[in-house]
């Protein structure tokens, strides 16, 4: 079954600085995908990138981008340029046994950015 | 282009009692389906509908759980009979299937259940 780990509870990091969260998984699958996702304090769950399995190149989105090591099963959102509104709880999240119908998430690292 | 919405956003209710809640997805997404997170963890899929079909279901959905998509559009989540251990956000995303391998879930904000 489909596992995602991510084993920094929480991080700080300063304004306009960069800062990488780790996500690591484990899936027999050949094509898979992996999501981030950002959750306020308000409680929604707001998509930030994607990438698939099969992409070379690594997926960035604005500020976003992800830093995709297929042999070593990670997948690490990078943050660039931090900003207050960063502060959130992110999770790493991928496709269940059935495929995207089912969303498998981590435990989430709290991210807190300081002025 | 309005978003996943949620009603109620929050819910404060006795053990016992039954509670319902509504989930309206984004217009054109085929796809929906129910998450729930509780203190300290990441989301944990509860059902899945395509259209008005419920096509998957979690073993944490016991039968006190009941999920509906009618007309394909809104969906209902019902859980009769709340225990203390129902109390957890619940999570509402809506996706349109497509051909390729992407199928991004967008969420709603969730409807926060407390079971005194």
């Amino acid at each position: 079954a489909q596992k995602i780990t991510q084993t920094q509870p929480g991080m700080f990091v300063q304004e306009k600085e960069a800062v990488t969260l780790d996500c690591t998984y484990d899936t027999s699958d050949q094509s898979y995908g992996l999501f981030w996702y950002k959750q306020p304090s308000s409680g929604e769950m707001i998509f930030l990138i994607y990438q698939g399995s099969y992409d070379e190149q690594n997926a960035t989105e604005g500020r976003y981008s992800l830093n995709f090591q297929k042999a070593r099963k990670s997948a690490n959102l990078v943050i660039s340029a931090s900003q207050l509104g960063d502060s959130a709880m992110y999770f790493c999240a991928m496709p269940g046994d059935t495929g995207f119908q089912k969303l498998v998430f981590g435990t989430g690292t709290r991210l807190l950015v300081s002025p | 282009d309005t978003g996943v919405s949620q009603n109620p956003r929050h819910k404060i209710t006795k053990r016992g009692q039954n509670v319902t809640f509504r989930c309206d997805p984004i217009s054109e997404h085929n796809r929906l389906y129910w998450y729930r997170q509780t203190l300290g963890q990441g989301p944990e899929f509860l059902t899945y509908f395509q259209n008005e079909a419920q096509l998957e279901k979690s073993r944490l959905l016991s039968d006190r759980f009941s999920a509906e998509r009618p007309k394909g559009s809104f969906s209902t989540l019902e859980i009769q009979r709340t225990e203390q251990g129902d109390s957890a956000m619940y999570l509402c995303a809506s996706s349109l299937s497509l051909a390729g391998p992407t199928d991004t879930q967008y969420f709603g904000p969730g409807t926060r259940l407390t079971v005194l």
